[in-house]
């Protein structure tokens, strides 16, 4: 079964500064796609932004990039310029067919 | 353009009553659907997904089961609702490897 597993249940940056949320995965599929999530406290789910494991070259959106380690089965998320608007819960996924999430990281950017 | 359908936004019921939700979608075909539940403060918990009509995968044994009558039309149901129930339900749509489109969720509380 695949699982993602994110070990930071909460994480505080400065804002302006950078922050890296940490995720790992399991599976045993050589084709799947990886995901970062925000989630504000509306509760509405917001793409982040969206790996490709046949892909080695890092996604970037912005401010927002991940380091994808396929071999460690390791995707963490750089937020960068942190702004008071990131503040949210953010959740790693993983997707082939069944898209799985982690626990969850609660960010809280302090002005 | 897509767009996807949850209903309701809120809903009280008492234990032992059933339950149906209901999620459409619309301007795709043939889409991955999925259930999911989250409990205040955690992770989105994977309950059924679908890869076509008919086919139901479940990830947790519980009390709620799902259908799938139709394409775009994905049903969660309980015969007997249980106080560990209550939560909020989210229902969401993916072509294989895209994003997944979320539905606007429904909080249920059983008491």
């Amino acid at each position: 079964a695949q699982t993602v597993t994110q070990s930071q249940p909460e994480m505080s940056v400065q804002e302006a500064e950078t922050v890296t949320l940490s995720c790992t995965y399991d599976t045993s599929e050589s084709d799947y796609y990886l995901f970062w999530y925000k989630q504000p406290p509306s509760r509405q789910m917001i793409l982040v932004i969206r790996q490709e494991a046949y892909k080695q070259q890092n996604a970037t959106e912005n401010r927002f990039s991940v380091n994808f380690q396929k071999a460690a089965k390791s995707f963490s998320l750089k937020i960068s310029d942190s702004q008071l608007g990131d503040a949210a819960m953010y959740f790693c996924a993983l997707n082939n067919n069944d898209m799985r999430f982690g626990a969850g990281t609660r960010l809280t950017v302090k002005p | 353009s897509q767009t996807i359908h949850q209903w309701p936004a809120t809903l009280v019921q008492p234990v032992g009553s059933p339950l149906s939700l209901e999620c459409t979608v619309e301007g795709t075909s043939n889409p991955n659907l999925y259930w999911y539940r989250q409990a205040a403060g955690r992770g989105l918990q994977l309950l059924f997904y679908s890869v076509g009509i008919g086919q139901i995968s479940s990830e947790v044994p519980q009390n709620l089961s799902a259908s799938r009558p139709q394409d775009r039309q994905f049903i969660l149901s309980s015969k007997k609702l249980l106080l560990s129930d209550s939560g909020f339900y989210l229902c969401a749509w993916s072509i294989k490897g895209e994003k997944l489109f979320f539905g606007s969720g429904t909080q249920l509380s059983v008491l």
